[in-house]
């Protein structure tokens, strides 16, 4: 079965740095792999998906992943850091060619950006 | 366009109670998951609906969660009876295909059981 690991429980980092945020999955057939993000009392939302092609895929506001299958890694990152980025990121597997397989996620990172 | 809407937004009972959540789904989408997200961890699917009909339950504690979907629209969500380890929150989303990462999630259900 598949499963995703998330490196860090909680990345503390100051305004306009970079972060990184370590995603790691296991599986042995094809997968889609995603970034949720969940800010305070709201539901997930979908932050970048890899579905196939270039293997960096980038977000409207600043994120990028790049999914690397030799080392069976998603990690995301951001140049510089805003405080509106302080939330909780999920990394998220969906298994095969279709993508009808349910999701299944990381323990999440809570990244905290200090002013 | 209207997000998936869920209640009540907390919850507090006390173990061997009942307790049910509601979720409105976006309307015209055909899919509908129900998640436990424990905390520290991430959500872990319950059931999916495709219509009224259900296409995995296979995580579903079946002995005392149920879920429906009545006329494949709204959906609800029973515990019965309720355990300290079931506190959690519970996330419901729509997608309007069956490809996974096309769901909205709706705010979620904060049930704490003391």
């Amino acid at each position: 079965a598949q499963s995703v690991t998330q490196l860090d429980s909680q990345v503390p980092v100051f305004e306009e740095a970079p972060v990184e945020l370590r995603c790691n999955y296991s599986s042995s057939v094809s997968v889609y792999l995603f970034w949720y993000v969940q800010y305070p009392n709201q539901g997930l939302q979908l932050l970048l998906k890899y579905l196939s092609g270039s293997t960096l895929v980038e977000s409207i506001n600043g994120f990028e992943a790049e999914f690397n299958k030799s080392q069976t890694s998603f990690h995301l990152r951001k140049p510089s850091v805003h405080i509106s980025d302080t939330a909780e990121y999920f990394c998220a597997v969906s298994v095969g060619f279709t993508g009808n397989t349910p999701l299944v996620f990381g323990k999440g990172t809570r990244l905290s950006v200090i002013a | 366009e209207a997000g998936v809407a869920q209640s009540p937004r907390y919850k507090i009972i006390e173990k061997r109670q009942s307790v049910a959540f509601w979720c409105n789904p976006i309307s015209g989408h055909a899919t509908l998951y129900w998640y436990q997200q424990i905390l520290g961890q991430g959500p872990k699917l319950l059931i999916q609906f495709q219509n009224n009909g259900v296409v995995d339950d296979s995580q579903l504690p079946k002995d005392r969660f149920s879920a429906e979907r009545l006329k494949g629209v709204d959906s609800t969500l029973k515990i019965q009876p309720a355990k300290l380890e079931d506190s959690a929150v519970y996330l419901c989303a729509s997608s309007p295909s069956r490809v996974a990462y096309e769901q909205y999630f709706g705010p979620g259900t904060r049930l704490t059981v003391t």
